[in-house]
């Protein structure tokens, strides 16, 4: 599965929208992009995926650039209780294994 | 609520205990995973289970045994372990259909070894 890199943390401001980038430089065309959310002392929770189409539900927007080399997820509106670790993950729907790595904490600030 | 419930939510043990964690989905779905998460660091893949057999193995300390009954349950037995394999630990489970294999997770089981 390829390799993710996020930043290791972000603030964003209460009622304002998060940002959270994510680089998938080697991406393969049948990976997905997946992200997840853990709040602390919490399992992780799914929040949206996509191939190469933008995605929404009722969480987030995930937009995937054309090369799919990157891609953004979006809180539209934070809340306090989006204050977690936010997880980029790259890998095929066939496969296995979901390997995660150290995440970007997001901190929403009142 | 997501479907998946792990027991106990907190266990203590001593070195010489021998212990078990459950873990129980809900989703219909026919793999199942450990993962272990200590301070600080990034979650760890420990095993998974596709179809009830083991098909990933990620080099884990015997100590740690893994058990899939049936597709709904898994089990961690825990024995003779040492003070770092405190940690909390995570079981997942997922359903590979097309357009996706997402994995959802349990609140864990802090372990605390003494």
């Amino acid at each position: 599965d390829a390799k993710t890199t996020q930043p290791t943390s972000m603030d964003c401001a209460e009622g304002r929208a998060a940002n959270l980038p994510c680089n998938h430089s080697t991406i393969s065309g049948n990976e997905y992009v997946y992200w997840y959310r853990q709040i602390h002392s919490q399992g992780p929770q799914y929040i949206i995926h996509g191939l190469k189409n933008n995605e929404t539900n009722e969480m987030a927007s995930l937009i995937i650039t054309e090369d799919r080399k990157s891609s953004t997820l979006i809180l539209p509106h934070a809340t306090l209780r989006d204050t977690a670790v936010y997880y980029c993950i790259v890998r095929t729907h066939t496969g296995n294994q979901f390997y995660f790595g150290t995440g970007t904490s997001l901190t929403v600030i009142p | 609520e997501t479907g998946v419930t792990q027991t106990p939510r907190h266990l203590v043990m001593g070195m010489t205990n021998k212990k078990s964690l459950k873990c129980e989905q809900h989703l219909g779905h026919n793999a199942m995973y450990w993962y272990k998460q200590s301070a600080k660091k990034p979650l760890e893949l420990m095993f998974v289970y596709s179809l009830e057999e083991r098909v990933e193995n990620n080099s884990v300390p015997s100590r740690f045994s893994p058990e899939c009954p049936n597709s709904s349950h898994l089990f961690l037995h825990l024995h003779t372990l040492q003070p770092e394999d405190s940690a909390l630990y995570l079981c997942a489970s997922s359903q590979v259909v097309l357009g996706g294999n997402t994995i959802y997770f349990g609140e864990g089981s802090w372990l605390t070894v003494v």
